[in-house]
């Protein structure tokens, strides 16, 4: 499977926008990125996903270069509830499993 | 729909104990998958199934990790013995087959076992 790089920790002050890195230098043509996160004492929960184009849904924007080595979660104004672990996942190209890196922890500041 | 079901959500057991973990994925979900949380190795894949067969089960530690899904709306992760190293937060998951671009994955709420 290939693999995902992200940072240990990041820091945001709420109501301003976060943007959340992830390195998939080995990535296949066919391999789809998609964005976990976990909040406190919860399963993750899907965020969003995509393939070569930018990607926006109600949760977050998906941006994603255009060799698609690497992507970038952005969260337009963060909230004190979008403290949680993030993670950036390369999904198997047969359309099976999830493997899950360490992600980012991502705290919040009011 | 009332998401992904499982139980026990704690459990305290023993070590040399058997241990059943339980999960009712959403229904008309034909994916299942359990994984297991750790401080020190994260969320682990441990095996999934499809249509209710057995698909991957390369990440189940050792012999003492079986699980089984007699039909499409249960499955079962059982320990038998337990020991200390076993203590975790054994997460559930079910998606549905949309192809191969999409199928969000959802979680249940965990159950965390430890064992003394």
């Amino acid at each position: 499977d290939a693999k995902t790089t992200q940072p240990n920790s990041m820091e945001s002050n709420e109501e301003e926008p976060v943007h959340l890195p992830c390195n998939h230098s080995t990535i296949s043509g066919t391999d789809y990125i998609h964005w976990y996160r976990q909040l406190p004492s919860q399963g993750p929960e899907y965020v969003i996903h995509g393939l070569t184009s930018n990607v926006n849904n109600r949760m977050a924007s998906l941006a994603i270069a255009e060799d698609r080595k690497s992507s970038t979660l952005i969260l337009h104004r963060a909230t004190l509830r979008d403290a949680a672990v993030y993670y950036c996942i390369l999904r198997d190209n047969q359309g099976g499993k999830l493997i899950f890196g360490q992600g980012t922890e991502l705290s919040v500041k009011p | 729909d009332a998401g992904v079901i499982q139980s026990p959500r704690h459990e305290v057991t023993e070590m040399g104990q058997e241990v059943t973990l339980r999960c009712k994925p959403i229904s008309g979900h034909d994916y299942l998958f359990w994984y297991r949380q750790t401080m020190m190795r994260g969320l682990e894949l441990l095996i999934y199934f499809n249509n209710n067969v057995p698909i991957d089960d390369s990440g189940m530690p050792e012999d003492r990790f079986s699980a089984k899904m007699p039909n499409a709306s249960f499955s079962t992760l059982k320990i038998q013995p337990s020991e200390p190293r076993d203590s975790a937060v054994y997460f559930c998951a079910s998606r549905y087959k949309r192809g191969r671009s999409t199928g969000e994955l959802f979680f249940g709420e965990g159950s965390r076992l430890t064992v003394l």
